[in-house]
């Protein structure tokens, strides 16, 4: 199965700042996906990255706010734009399991966000 | 997005005991479902798939009914390493995963 790497592991930022959270994958993967997970809420898809186009947004997501990188097939990155206390989350990255079926997914560790 | 809902817990049982978790699914097209489990402050692992014909993986137990949308998940001679949250998870159309919110199990010695 793939190894994730997500850095920055955790961050406390100011109000009206950006971060980018990146995520390498120690192979090739097709699908990756970018995950939010706000305190006692289920994951929400934020959206999918996609190599060599724009990233595809789910519902109440936009580019202006969550703009996505993926120039590679192991690299993506996610930033959280002029972020306000309401972004503070842990935002997961994901790549579907090789071998496992499909649909089914194996998440980094996660970059959980303190926006004060 | 459709709904997934899940008993939030917890669930306090001592080691040993047989516990069971359901979930319930909105979406009656809904094709792949499986259980994660999520450790405190870690990110989620898939712990097993769920088929039509139910499954077994040691200690677990997975079962769907179609006919009532909800899925349920049995674990046998609980063990302290296995509190967690677990996440009922469907998949609605693609690769939309829509994740029910967890139910949070703690065994006790």
């Amino acid at each position: 199965s793939a190894v994730i790497s997500q850095k920055p592991s955790r961050d406390i930022c100011q109000r009206g700042t950006s971060l980018t959270i990146q995520c390498q994958v120690d192979s090739q993967v097709t699908m990756m996906f970018w995950y939010r997970q706000q305190p006692g809420q289920s994951l929400t898809l934020i959206a999918t990255a996609n190599q060599g186009s724009e990233a595809t947004y789910e519902s109440g997501f936009v580019i202006d706010k969550f703009p996505i990188s993926r120039p590679n097939l192991t690299f993506s990155t996610l930033t959280v734009s002029n972020m306000s206390p309401e972004d503070s989350s842990i935002y997961l990255c994901s790549v579907e399991l090789t071998g496992a079926g499909a649909n089914v997914l194996t998440f980094g560790a996660g970059s959980r966000l303190t926006v004060l | 997005r459709k709904e997934v809902e899940q008993d939030p817990g917890p669930f306090n049982v001592p080691e040993g005991a047989t516990v069971a978790f359901n979930c319930t699914y909105s979406n009656s097209a809904s094709q792949s479902f499986f259980w994660y489990r999520q450790d405190c402050r870690k990110e989620p692992k898939l712990l097993m798939s769920v088929y039509s014909s139910g499954n077994e993986d040691g200690r677990f137990t997975a079962q769907l009914n179609r006919a009532s949308q909800y899925i349920s998940l049995l674990i046998r001679d609980s063990k302290l390493s296995d509190s967690a949250t677990y996440l009922c998870v469907v998949n609605d159309a693609g690769y939309a995963l829509n994740f029910g919110k967890g139910t949070s199990l703690l065994v006790t010695p």
